[in-house]
This record gives structure tokens, C-alpha cells and sequence, in this order.
């Protein structure tokens, strides 16, 4: 089955920046969009940032766009999320979470998450 | 960007019921509508994609209706296993991606 393991999470000041990584496995990596997710303490989900299998095309949340850059390595079966300038309200658990080959279409698959905290 | 409401928020329930979650979309989103089910510490699973399809693996007291702005996941006889928060989710208008802000189902 669809294995997605995020790395990176940790505790940050404001203003400081993170980068997480996530590893692909038991799927063809290249052939698929792959998504951030992520969720705040006690509240729901929040879709954060896509990127097309090719890593031609990308998208982003108004909530974290200019700050956060979303990337992919095919050749490491890897997806990563630079994430800058980071606020109080980004601290949440962050998924990595895989679309499918056609960018309109539902995640299939997440992995477990990890959290970032953003506090002074 | 398109708006996802679910009602109701949370609700009790018994095992046995019959429960039914509604989301409702600020526009047509036609049929692409996903729902997940999200237990305590645990990540999103998907059970019902373009509205009505069961995912692989997915049992069939699930299932879900709807197309254009209404749609409405059903557990046809609730389980103790299925306690759990349930998210709508819009991959019609992009982006951004929409999430409903979820519904927890509680034991009674």
C-alpha cells in the first residue's frame, strides 16, 4: 500500500522558517500531483499547497502564498515545503497527502503528519 | 473559492442508527466531492469520491449522494468503529481545494 512519511517538524520562532520533507513509496511518484495539508490544534482540515506530477505547476493557499514554496524531487521519490516568515497561526500538524494523475481529483492517500509549532 | 458547509457540526448517535452528514457547496461543484473520515490521532482516510463512489476497501454501509451544491454521506447502520469526524471536501474549483469544517459523530 501507499506509504507517504513526513519529516521535519519541530518548534519555531516567528518570523523563523521550516522545511519539511515527506517520502513517497509503494507508488510511481512521478505520475502523481502531491498535496500539503495541514490542521490546527483541535480544528479541521486546511489545504495548503499542490504540485503536478512533473513539478511544472503549482498552487497555494492565499493564507500561505509568498511565504511558503512547494517542491519535488521524482528522482528521490521525495516532496518538500520550504516554509518562511512563519506566523503563530501556522502551527499545526502538516500532511502529506497524494492526489492523483488529473490535479482535479480527491486525495487518495495521507501520511501521518508532523507538527509544527510556531511560538516565542 | 468555494465554500464547504457540513451541518450538522456533531451529533450523538447509537450503534445501529442510521445517520446521514450534509454538505452544501457555495456553487456547482457538479459531482466532485470527496469524504473522509478522520478518527482521534489519526489521518484522514477516504471512503466515497465523485460523490457516490466507494473507495476500494471502503465498507458499504457507506454511501453518498448528491451533485451540483447538495450531497449527503450515509451510514446506513452505525458501527463502533465509525465514531469518528467526517469531512467533506470540493476538487471541482481549485485553488484552493475546500474542506467542509467537518462533523463529528459521538457515541450516545
Amino acid at each position: 500500500e501507499v506509504q507517504l512519511v513526513e519529516s521535519g517538524g519541530g518548534v519555531v520562532q516567528p518570523g523563523g522558517s521550516l522545511r519539511l520533507s515527506c517520502a513517497a513509496s509503494r507508488f510511481t511518484f512521478e505520475d502523481y500531483a502531491m498535496h500539503w495539508v495541514r490542521q490546527a490544534p483541535g480544528k479541521g482540515l486546511e489545504w495548503v499547497s499542490l504540485i503536478s506530477g512533473d513539478g511544472g505547476s503549482t498552487n497555494y493557499a492565499d493564507s500561505v502564498k509568498g511565504r511558503f514554496t512547494i517542491s519535488r524531487d521524482n528522482s528521490k521519490n521525495s516532496l518538500y515545503l520550504q516554509m518562511n516568515s512563519l506566523k503563530t497561526e501556522d502551527t499545526a500538524l502538516y500532511y502529506c497527502a497524494k492526489g492523483n494523475t488529473a490535479v482535479n481529483s480527491p486525495i487518495d492517500y495521507w501520511g501521518q503528519g508532523t507538527l509544527v509549532t510556531v511560538s516565542s | 473559492a468555494i465554500r464547504m458547509t457540513q451541518s450538522p457540526s456533531s451529533f450523538s448517535a447509537s450503534t445501529g442508527d442510521r445517520v446521514t452528514i450534509t454538505c452544501r457547496a457555495s456553487h456547482d461543484i457538479s459531482s466532485s466531492l470527496a469524504w473522509y473520515q478522520q478518527k482521534p490521532g489519526k489521518a484522514p482516510k477516504l471512503l466515497i469520491f465523485a460523490a457516490s463512489t466507494l473507495q476500494s476497501g471502503v465498507p458499504s454501509r457507506f454511501s453518498g449522494s448528491g451533485s451540483g451544491t447538495d450531497f449527503t454521506l450515509t451510514i446506513s447502520c452505525l458501527q463502533s468503529e465509525d465514531f469518528a469526524t467526517y469531512y467533506c471536501q470540493q476538487y471541482y474549483s481549485y485553488p484552493p481545494w475546500t474542506f467542509g469544517q467537518g462533523t463529528k459523530v459521538e457515541i450516545k
